[in-house]
């Protein structure tokens, strides 16, 4: 049982270029997250996934795409990558199944994606 | 919209010290409040919760945190700090109205700690 996982660990990209981040999760969870990290900054929400085939932007959607492939599987795309999106990404997931009342799931977390664009 | 503010960016302590970590928010309605933990080059771990009821939590490895409406505080304590407690620590909040649980986080607090 691996939980979040994300691939790769570290990216180096030229401005420009355009590279996916790859999540998977092993939990059954409904909803997948993705944040990026910057110092100063904590987490900031990019896009997140309530159900597969669903996708809602978060507080800092600009420059990005995403796929909820499946239930397992939630990819961020750059497709054409600048030096402001050097961060660290991660990935992660919960049951949250978006009832009316809600109710807290825990958020599992990946190990990240460093990501340097120069 | 919310917000979180963590007051203090880097906090140097002793081992064997007590440590309080400072957190304040603001919401036009009532929050889930959440501590969070990273390791270095690790992901997020959550350290402990408030959901409702008792305003004193306690978290895994000896934390605790207490909420505080009329501050909006959610200020997190360690009586005794270990070498393995260096880490950064988050604060964050969702709104109780919010079905999908989305998370405000603050900027983070380094915690380092020195024998």
């Amino acid at each position: 049982n691996a939980g979040v996982t994300q691939t790769p660990k570290f990216q180096v990209l030229k401005t420009g270029q355009s590279m996916t981040l790859q999540c998977a999760q092993d939990m059954n969870h409904n909803s997948m997250y993705w944040y990026r990290q910057d110092p100063g900054m904590g987490l900031r929400l990019i896009y997140y996934s309530a159900s597969e085939g669903t996708t809602d932007k978060g507080e800092v959607p600009n420059g990005y795409n995403v796929s909820r492939l499946n239930k397992r599987e939630f990819s961020l795309r750059l497709e054409s990558a600048a030096p402001s999106q050097t961060s660290v990404y991660f990935c992660a997931s919960s049951e949250n199944r978006g009832e009316l009342l809600a109710i807290f799931y825990e958020q599992y977390f990946g190990p990240g994606t460093r990501l340097t664009v120069t | 919209a919310q917000s979180v503010t963590q007051l203090d960016s880097q906090v140097p302590v002793f081992e064997e010290a007590p440590v309080e970590l400072r957190c304040n928010y603001s919401s036009s309605v009532s929050v889930y409040l959440f501590w969070y933990v990273q390791y270095p080059n690790q992901g997020l771990q959550l350290l402990l919760k408030y959901l409702s009821g008792s305003t004193l939590v306690k978290g895994i490895n000896g934390f605790e945190a207490e909420f505080n409406k009329s501050q909006t505080s959610f200020h997190l304590r360690k009586p005794s700090v270990h070498i393995s407690d260096t880490a950064e620590y988050f604060c964050a909040v969702s709104e109780t109205t919010d079905s999908w649980g989305k998370l405000q986080f603050g900027a983070g607090t380094q915690v380092v700690v020195t024998p």
